[in-house]
């Protein structure tokens, strides 16, 4: 059973670069067909779509985050991590990382697998 | 980018009945692309409709997903307790996704 766990600092000042790991669990990160994404939600609010790389390491990202954003993956330690730089107050929120198993460029199945999450606040 | 629309924004039914969440894409939308999740108050997201009407592992079969170009459909036949929550749909094209605003589904 694979599992996804978040980490990260919960404070990030403004300006600064946030940058989380998602740790994968139970499986291999480059094994099989899947996207591993990260994925926000701000208090009492809806999900936002961050970015995501494939096992082979190519990325997409949200275009309107896509200056701010990179997305990269460490195989050895079977993480992909996020960095959103300049952050601002509206990049408080918690934060989760997904996977999502693919036929590329035919099929998506779902992201089955999340994260629990984590929060972060950008605040001085 | 396209966006999609959500309806209503809340839905408020009695366990036992029927619900109909919609979800409208400003242009077509791959149905291989179209998923639905749902989430509870201190939880996180739950798969449960893929490919628009493919029910995710698990899922009890009340739960079912329907709907082709920009006019997709959520369907919970007989409401639980369980079922109360913000229902979200799903997109992904070019190159990128989004999600619909959700829908709160609360006991009437």
């Amino acid at each position: 059973q694979v599992q996804l766990q978040e980490s990260g600092p919960g404070l990030v000042k403004p300006s600064q670069t946030l940058s989380l790991t998602c740790t994968v669990s139970g499986g291999s990160i480059s094994s099989g067909s899947y996207y591993w994404s990260w994925i926000r939600q701000p208090a009492g609010k809806g999900l936002e779509w961050i970015g995501r790389i494939y096992t082979s390491g190519s990325t997409n990202y949200n275009p309107s985050l896509k200056s701010r954003v990179t997305i990269s993956v460490d195989t050895s330690k079977n993480q992909f991590s996020l960095k959103l730089s300049s952050v601002t107050a509206a990049d408080t929120a918690v934060y989760y990382c997904a996977r999502e198993e693919v036929i590329p460029n035919y099929y998506q199945y779902g992201m089955d697998v999340w994260g629990q999450g984590t929060t972060v606040t950008v605040s001085s | 980018e396209i966006v999609l629309t959500q309806s209503p924004g809340t839905l408020s039914l009695s366990p036992g009945e029927r619900a109909t969440l919609s979800c409208r894409a400003s242009q077509s939308v791959s149905s291989s692309y179209l998923a639905w999740y749902q989430q509870k108050p201190g939880q996180t997201p739950r798969l449960l409709i893929y490919g628009a009407s493919s029910r995710a592992t698990g899922i009890p079969d009340r739960f079912s997903g329907s709907g082709s170009g920009t006019d997709f459909t959520l369907t919970i036949s007989r409401l639980e307790p369980e079922d109360f929550a913000v229902y979200y749909c799903q997109q992904y094209g070019s190159s990128s996704y989004t999600f619909g605003q959700g829908t709160k589904l609360e006991i009437k």
